[in-house]
């Protein structure tokens, strides 16, 4: 089984609607990320957290919330979703603050 | 804030050629610099990374990567690329605080396409 696993892989959504992203992970890491990636820039960092009580914004984090479930859990939520939140979310998870392992991504579509 | 650069949107090689990937960084400490790649449809794998200690790294897959601290890069290199190493590749620095890593800054990217 997969260490970090997304759920769901690919969503098609509706301008308005609530979304939310989850991921799990196995590795018994502390810290847990969300990025989003847009063709031609890269991978921007959401929001990250170091434990359940300790959730910190990212350079993008306007239009999106999280919830730190369990250390094994960390969701990303888009309250109302527009269409340029269209983009290929990573969950990501790292030990004590170096190398990242990143799941396989979910793809959401905003119409 | 640190960022980083990747030069080349796009880079074309021929199959058993040599390859380097040009990466720049601005980071204010000790920087933890990383390369990962990502296939057509696929999730990011890391190749390689820099924490301290021997500027030239080794990876996965052949590749290899030198930190020159005087020019702020990190260049990946393979000395004969396949057809399978087509994909893109992202460089990436670690921000850390007292409470561990604060989320990697990504470059870009640099898509690499393999010529027959």
């Amino acid at each position: 089984d997969a260490d970090v696993t997304q759920t769901p892989r690919n969503r098609i959504t509706k301008t308005g609607k609530r979304i939310m992203l989850e991921c799990s992970q196995t590795k018994g890491h502390d810290r847990m990320y969300w990025y989003r990636q847009d063709p031609g820039l890269g991978l921007r960092l959401i929001y990250y957290s170091f434990d359940v009580k300790d959730i910190n914004k990212g350079e993008i984090s306007d239009g999106y919330s999280v919830s730190r479930q369990a250390q094994a859990k960390f969701s990303l939520s888009l309250e109302s979703a527009i269409p340029n939140q269209t983009a290929l979310y990573f969950c990501a998870t790292s030990d004590f603050g170096y190398e990242q392992f990143f799941g396989p991504g979910t793809r959401l579509t905003v119409l | 804030a640190q960022s980083v650069t990747q030069p080349d949107i796009h880079i074309t090689v021929s199959e058993g050629a040599s390859l380097e990937l040009r990466c720049n960084y601005s980071y204010g400490a000790t920087p933890y610099l990383f390369w990962y790649v990502q296939s057509p449809g696929q999730g990011l794998q890391l190749l390689l990374k820099y924490f301290s200690g021997d500027t030239l790294v080794q990876g996965i897959k052949g590749f290899e990567a030198e930190f020159k601290r005087s020019q702020s890069s990190f260049n990946l290199r393979k000395p004969s690329v396949h057809w399978s190493d087509a994909a893109e590749y992202f460089c990436a620095v670690g921000a850390y605080s007292g409470g561990g890593a604060d989320g990697l800054t990504f470059g870009k990217g640099t898509h690499l396409i393999i010529q027959p």
